[in-house]
């Protein structure tokens, strides 16, 4: 079976500061990760997902995550966080191959932007 | 378009009632799942279903039953509340290996 640990609960950060969401995976077969994030009242939306190919991925509002095996990590990543980036961020893996009926999610990290 | 959607938005009900969240999507996905939010918890999945006819358990199964007789939908039943179902639910939907899941927006159910 699959595990995902997200180890902040809680992140603050002033905007326009970096900022960094760690998320680490457990699995013995090769796997799919995924951050979702949730805006408040609402469900929750695909941010980027790493499938295969290159362990950079990006998503279309200035976030990043790298795949990396060795470590078993998949952290989120932004040099510069808006108001509008206010949310609760989830980290998720599926067994790749096998379609992600059973996805796992982390226990998600709420972001809260200082102005 | 509709994606997927979610009846009802809040609910409240009392210990021992049934009540049965409906979730419908309009975008010819074959699998559909359910999962539950709670504080400190994440997401959990509830039930899961590949297509229409087949359904299957997930982590946490037990006072849920589900059916899936269409493809559009995807009901979750409560057969007789407790105060520890009380959630967040989530219905989603995806096509394949590696797709987006779609999510509903949510139902807010309290069993009091």
């Amino acid at each position: 079976a699959q595990s995902v640990t997200q180890l902040d609960s809680q992140v603050p950060v002033f905007e326009e500061a970096p900022v960094e969401l760690r998320c680490n995976y457990s699995s013995s077969v090769s796997v799919y990760l995924f951050w979702y994030v949730q805006y408040p009242n609402q469900g929750l939306q695909l941010l980027l997902k790493y499938l295969s190919g290159s362990t950079l991925v990006e998503s279309i509002n200035g976030f990043e995550a790298e795949f990396n095996k060795s470590q078993t990590s998949f952290h989120l990543r932004k040099p510069s966080v808006h108001i509008s980036d206010t949310a609760e961020y989830f980290c998720a893996v599926s067994r790749a191959n096998f379609g992600n009926e059973k996805l796992t999610f982390g226990t998600g990290t709420r972001l809260t932007i200082i102005p | 378009n509709a994606g997927v959607t979610q009846t009802p938005k809040f609910q409240v009900l009392k210990t021992g009632q049934s009540m049965t969240l409906q979730c419908a999507q309009d975008m010819n996905h074959e699998y559909m799942s359910w999962y539950r939010q709670d504080p400190g918890m994440g997401l959990r999945l509830i039930h899961y279903s590949v297509g229409a006819g087949i359904t299957d358990q997930g982590e946490v199964p037990n006072g849920y039953n589900v059916s899936r007789s269409t493809t559009e939908d995807f009901p979750l039943r409560l057969l007789s509340a407790a105060p520890s179902q009380t959630s967040v639910y989530f219905c989603a939907s995806h096509q394949d290996y590696g797709n987006t899941i779609y999510f509903g927006e949510g139902s807010w159910l309290t069993v009091v």
